[in-house]
């Protein structure tokens, strides 16, 4: 069994600070994890995956995220916020199936102020 | 461009109907995955087929059925409908050749289904 909390429904944040998005995840097997991005009327984009290589990812836009297996977290930062960042997130665990069903976290809706 | 396709963008139909929806997977990809997106369930794994075989089912009902035909392209269908049935719903495309479950996936800008 597998699931994935991603702490905060909505985080809000000004143009130019950091970012910081929470997931705890929970898995029986070795996980694979991913974070996606949802823009408005649009489907879930791919930021980044960890596959048990590297334990911090980088992804696309300038964002990153760290694999802590002690924390059992993958949590998403940026350095640096910018409006077109604004949009849901979505954390999501994959493992212990052959054909990969993935878990979403419920999203945390990202608000960014200029 | 995530490269999957879906159609249509917009579907409004009454309770009780049937509708079917569409998608094209990215090509090379064999897997599809049909997702459910409500504001109070959130993202729902429907089900999954590759190369034509149903692989993995999810939280669908009963009154929901999907294929995937030879050229993988695949349909949703959805009967009896309910008003709970208005949602967003996704398709998803992943793995070419070497398909693994650690190959993410690529999502279609969904359908979005009202039921009146």
């Amino acid at each position: 069994a597998q699931s994935v909390t991603q702490l905060d429904s909505h985080v809000s944040v000004s143009e130019g600070t950091p970012v910081l998005l929470r997931c705890n995840y929970s898995s029986s097997y070795s996980p694979s994890l991913f974070w996606y991005v949802q823009h408005p009327n649009k489907g879930l984009q791919l930021l980044l995956k960890y596959t048990s290589a590297a334990t911090l990812v980088k992804g696309i836009n300038g964002f990153e995220a760290e694999f802590k297996k002690s924390e059992t977290s993958f949590h998403l930062t940026k350095p640096s916020a910018h409006m077109s960042d604004a949009a849901e997130y979505f954390c999501v665990v994959s493992g212990g199936t052959s054909y990969g069903k993935l878990t979403f976290g419920q999203g945390t809706i990202l608000t960014v102020h200029p | 461009d995530s490269g999957v396709t879906q159609t249509p963008k917009h579907l409004i139909t009454a309770t009780g109907q049937r509708v079917t929806l569409r998608c094209s997977p990215r090509s090379g990809d064999l897997s599809v995955y049909w997702y459910q997106q409500s504001l109070d369930q959130g993202l729902q794994f429907l089900i999954q087929y590759y190369n034509g075989e149903e692989r993995a089912k999810g939280n669908i009902l009963e009154r929901f059925s999907a294929q995937q035909f030879p050229d993988l392209h695949s349909e949703l269908n959805l009967s009896s409908l309910e008003l709970g049935d208005s949602a967003l719903y996704f398709c998803a495309s992943s793995g070419s050749r070497g398909s693994s479950y650690n190959s993410p996936l690529h999502f279609g800008n969904g359908t979005r289904l009202t039921v009146t």
